[in-house]
């Protein structure tokens, strides 16, 4: 089953406005990542953040991590077209040996 | 482009056939993993290796099958298809043991007919 749960299943925009995504996941993790996946194409890794971490900022990306409540979430400041996309959190268990893929976001942004 | 290469881009094939699915890693990456990305299930990881040797398994069929070989391309051999198996097949690659920042290839899509 899933480890990471992500939230809204799709999200539709604007260009220009933010685009916030939120994961939640059920133990305890040794880093959260996210993917962005195009259309039937391959995933491309954006931003890992550890378990000891509160907050990672990369570009237009923020990530968030709240270890206490077993959530992250992903921030798309400024979106744009180019941004459509399937959005995936994945988690490291602690103890664990794979990446585990919660079921997306489906994000479209309209110009 | 990530740096892996999967082939075949797409696989038609009758059930009961078995075929292999072949990836290169990024340059100089000594994990591989094997992932199933399906409409119902969504993305799942089969399993892992690491300069050839197995590392971890995940939800992997027994009639699936992997291994690395020693300049690190790995194949995926799917045996006695089921139309259930109908998926995306993605590998990836890291450099290390340890599932971070891993980086895709393009898939091989499998239909099973």
């Amino acid at each position: 089953s899933q480890q990471g749960e992500e939230d809204p299943q799709a999200l539709s925009i604007q260009e220009g406005e933010n685009a916030t995504m939120n994961c939640s996941y059920k133990t305890s993790i040794n880093n959260l990542q996210w993917y962005r996946q195009n259309s039937g194409r391959g995933l491309v890794h954006l931003i890992l953040i550890r378990s000891n971490e509160r907050e990672k900022h990369s570009g237009r990306l923020r990530v968030t991590l709240d270890t206490s409540k077993k959530s992250s979430s992903l921030l798309i400041t400024a979106s744009r077209a180019a941004d459509t996309a399937s959005y995936f959190c994945a988690t490291v268990y602690q103890a664990g040996t794979a990446l585990i893929f919660g079921k997306g976001t489906t994000l479209s942004v309209s110009s | 482009d990530s740096g892996v290469t999967q082939t075949p881009k797409h696989l038609i094939t009758a059930t009961g056939q078995r075929v292999t699915l072949r990836c290169s890693p990024r340059s100089g990456d000594l994990s591989v993993y094997w992932y199933q990305q399906s409409l119902d299930q969504g993305l799942q990881f089969l399993i892992q290796y690491y300069n050839g040797e197995e590392r971890a398994k995940g939800n992997i069929l027994e009639r699936f099958s992997a291994q690395q070989f020693p300049d690190l391309h790995s194949e995926l051999n799917l045996s006695s298809l089921e139309l259930g198996d109908s998926a995306l097949y993605f590998c990836a690659s890291s450099e290390g043991l340890d599932h971070n920042e891993q980086f895709f290839g393009p898939g091989t899509r499998l239909t099973v007919l």
